[in-house]
């Protein structure tokens, strides 16, 4: 069965520090995409990035980075150089690329990331 | 206006009354889809719009009636709602949910809906 999991419900940083926010999925499908929103306060989800099954490459976009690993199901977030304006939810969701999927996109429970001044 | 848009953004109601929430997407999508996010819970997949046919319909309760006029457009018809609805309702729209479901989905700042 298909499911998301982030085991770290709150985290709380100082600003400037790095922080890693953890996320492993399991599914049964070959062909997978795996997806991180944001979610300020404001409450609109801002997608982040999209990355699929076969593409294990990291990728950094400016103070974010994404760390890609099939081999223990995982596609972990890190913030370098947290600022105030990065506090929010951020969820994990892995979506299978099957013949009858409509568009489904199974969500982890969030991380709750606070970065203090 | 771009991306998605959602009006109402709060909305308080009685468990008799009758509302509707309004969506609208601006970014040329054929797919669009409804999401209830609740205290402490993942967010849950309502519905699934698909050039204006529904394809995806999760379990819904009937007290929740979603309408998909054209593919710029959805609505959530609401009548006599529980407490237990009172939610985080977003939208979202993607290119497409059937020939492209794992297309990424763009979603609205969300209703806010209290039930009392």
């Amino acid at each position: 069965a298909q499911k998301v999991t982030q085991a770290q419900t709150e985290i709380s940083v100082v600003e400037k520090e790095d922080v890693t926010l953890d996320c492993v999925y399991e599914t049964r499908d070959t062909t997978y995409y795996l997806f991180w929103y944001k979610q300020p306060p404001s409450g609109e989800l801002v997608f982040l990035i999209r990355r699929n099954s076969f593409d294990e490459q990291n990728e950094i976009s400016g103070r974010y980075s994404w760390n890609f690993q099939k081999s223990t199901s995982s596609f972990n977030f890190t913030i370098t150089a947290s600022q105030v304006v990065d506090s929010a939810v951020y969820f994990c969701a892995l979506s299978e690329h099957y013949s009858s999927n409509t568009g489904k996109l199974i969500f982890g429970q969030g991380t709750t990331l606070q970065v203090k001044p | 206006e771009t991306g998605v848009t959602q009006t109402p953004r709060h909305l308080v109601m009685g468990m008799t009354n009758k509302k509707s929430l309004k969506c609208e997407q601006h970014l040329g999508h054929n797919a669009m889809y409804w999401y209830k996010q609740s205290a402490k819970k993942p967010l849950e997949l309502m519905f699934v719009y698909s050039l204006e046919e529904r394809v995806e319909n999760n379990s819904v309760p009937s007290r929740f009636s979603p309408e998909c006029p054209n593919s710029s457009h959805l609505f959530l018809h609401l009548h006599t709602l529980q407490p237990e609805d009172s939610a985080l309702y977003l939208c979202a729209s993607s290119q497409d949910a059937v020939t492209r479901s794992t297309d990424t989905q763009y979603f609205g700042p969300g209703t806010r809906l209290t039930v009392l």
